[in-house]
């Protein structure tokens, strides 16, 4: 079946606007991450999802950045009022359970640039 | 905090020979898995090789396989027979607890390996 794909690819952005990525987890995987890659750095845990539980939102840098899930598949994460220190790649992961026990799969990522 | 250090930042090899990437953490659990992830320029982070901590043998994928030191915890990648399409960051990662009680990967900076012809 199809792996996590996440769109748009690539995003350019001006200072103050609001942007919106969208993840597509794997069919049937319960669980979604959304992580951020800054240049140079590993991936910073951002949200994540549990069927449909309440989101564990403790890694969202600021009240800009909000997530959801809907019907427990399509997530988008939500930039308001984006800044330059936003710049990142954003990534998304899916697995069918337990971190560890199952493997987390990892979308291609966008890549946000805001000028 | 729990961490992961990836201490070489970038690394090179010949193709057909052999590599390792170094990787140590920090935790106080006792039993947990440990993982090394692939990514190339494409973005996608692709899992390399998961290490349960409680199984003395070292895991071993192809031509990836590591050395799994509980004691020092140590967690080093060896590639053996590098082949160009090995070029990527590579990033050790290790299942840690949020603050909001579930789990997420803590992933090191990442050595870039670079396979030269």
């Amino acid at each position: 079946g199809a792996g996590v794909s996440q769109s748009p690819s690539n995003k350019v952005t001006e200072k103050g606007k609001d942007v919106e990525l969208r993840c597509d987890p794997i069919s049937g995987h319960t669980a979604l991450y959304w992580y951020r890659q800054s240049l140079g750095q590993g991936l910073e845990f951002l949200i994540y999802f549990q069927g449909n539980s309440a989101p564990d939102k403790s890694g969202l840098p600021s009240d800009r950045f909000s997530a959801e899930r809907t019907g427990g598949s399509v997530s988008t994460l939500t930039i308001q009022r984006t800044q330059q220190e936003d710049s990142a790649v954003y990534l998304c992961a899916s697995s069918l359970g337990v971190l560890g026990e199952e493997t987390q799969y990892f979308g291609p990522g966008t890549r946000l640039l805001v000028l | 905090a729990q961490t992961v250090t990836q201490s070489q930042p970038e690394m090179s090899v010949q193709e057909a020979e052999t590599v390792t990437l170094s990787c140590t953490y920090d935790t106080s659990e006792s039993d947990y898995y440990l993982f090394w992830y692939k990514q190339p320029p494409s973005r996608q982070m692709i899992l390399v090789i998961r290490q349960e901590a409680y199984k003395q043998q070292n895991a071993t994928e192809n031509r990836f396989s590591v050395n799994f030191q509980k004691a020092a915890k140590s967690f080093s990648l060896k590639i053996s027979d590098s082949q160009l399409g090995d070029a990527a960051m590579y990033f050790c990662a290790y299942p840690s607890i949020t603050q909001g009680g579930s789990e997420k990967l803590v992933f090191g900076k990442g050595t870039k390996l670079t396979v030269n012809p």
